[in-house]
C-alpha cells in the first residue's frame, strides 16, 4: 500500500515569511513527485514537480527531494495571502505499469496579512 | 494549450439515477486519468487510459463504475444506481507520457439527494 503523509495543518505565517511544507512516502520505488495547489471548491494546480535528488526553484517555489529519507518538501518565499490554499503532495511510481498519482490529503497554509 | 475540460462542473441527481461525466483532455496528451475527491482529502485514483486502451483500474472503482474512451479522445465516466456514498468531486487529469506532470480539469461536483 503505497501511502503520503502530509501535516493537515493549518500552517499560518506572516506575509512575507518562508512557509515550509512537508510530505513523506512510503514507496521507495516512487519516482516522480509533485505539488499541487488547491483553492477551496477548485481542483489541482500544478506549482512544481522534481523528480532527481536536490533542490528546484522556481520563482517563488523550491522543491526539495530525498529519496534516502523519503521526503519531498516545498518552501514558499516571501509568502503572500493569495498563497493561502491547501497544498497537496502527490507521488507516482511507475515501475510495473502504474502511473496513477498517490496524494496525501494535504497541508492547509494560511498567509496572515 | 485550452487546458483538460470536464462536463458539466455540478451534477445534482437522485439516489439510484445514472449520471455520466464527459472529460476532453489537452489535445496532444495520450493518457488520462479519472480521480475522485471528498472533503478533506487527497485525490484518489479511479482509472487510466493510455490512447483508447484503459491499462489500470482502482480497486475503488466498483462495478457500478464504467469508464471509456473510445477514439483516444474524450472520456466518459458513468456511474450507474448512484449511492450516498458517491457524492464527490470526479476530477479529469491528462499528460503527455510516463511521469510527466498531470493536469486537472476544473472537475464534476456530483451531489446525490
Amino acid at each position: 500500500q503505497k501511502e503520503v503523509e502530509q501535516n493537515s495543518g493549518p500552517l499560518s505565517v506572516p506575509e512575507g515569511a518562508i512557509a515550509s511544507l512537508n510530505c513523506t512516502y512510503s514507496d521507495r520505488g516512487s519516482q516522480s513527485f509533485f505539488w499541487y495547489r488547491q483553492y477551496s471548491g477548485k481542483s489541482p494546480e500544478l506549482i512544481m514537480f522534481i523528480y532527481s535528488n536536490g533542490d528546484k526553484e522556481d520563482g517563488r517555489f523550491t522543491a526539495q527531494l530525498n529519496k534516502a529519507s523519503q521526503y519531498v518538501s516545498l518552501l514558499i518565499r516571501d509568502s503572500q495571502p493569495s498563497d493561502s490554499a491547501t497544498y497537496l503532495c502527490a507521488v507516482n511510481y511507475s515501475g510495473a505499469g502504474s502511473y496513477q498519482l498517490t496524494f496525501g490529503k494535504g497541508t492547509k497554509l494560511s498567509v496572515i496579512p | 494549450d485550452t487546458g483538460v475540460s470536464q462536463d458539466p462542473r455540478h451534477k445534482i441527481t437522485k439516489r439510484g439515477q445514472n449520471v455520466t461525466f464527459r472529460c476532453d483532455p489537452i489535445s496532444e496528451h495520450n493518457r488520462l486519468y479519472w480521480y475522485r475527491q471528498t472533503l478533506g482529502q487527497g485525490p484518489e485514483f479511479l482509472t487510466y487510459f493510455q490512447n483508447e486502451a484503459q491499462l489500470e483500474k482502482s480497486r475503488l472503482l466498483s462495478d457500478r463504475f464504467s469508464a471509456e474512451r473510445p477514439k483516444g479522445s474524450f472520456s466518459t465516466l458513468e456511474i450507474q444506481r448512484t449511492e450516498q456514498g458517491d457524492s464527490a468531486m470526479y476530477l479529469c487529469a491528462s499528460n503527455g507520457g510516463a511521469g510527466q506532470p498531470q493536469h486537472f480539469g476544473d472537475g464534476t461536483r456530483l451531489s446525490i439527494l
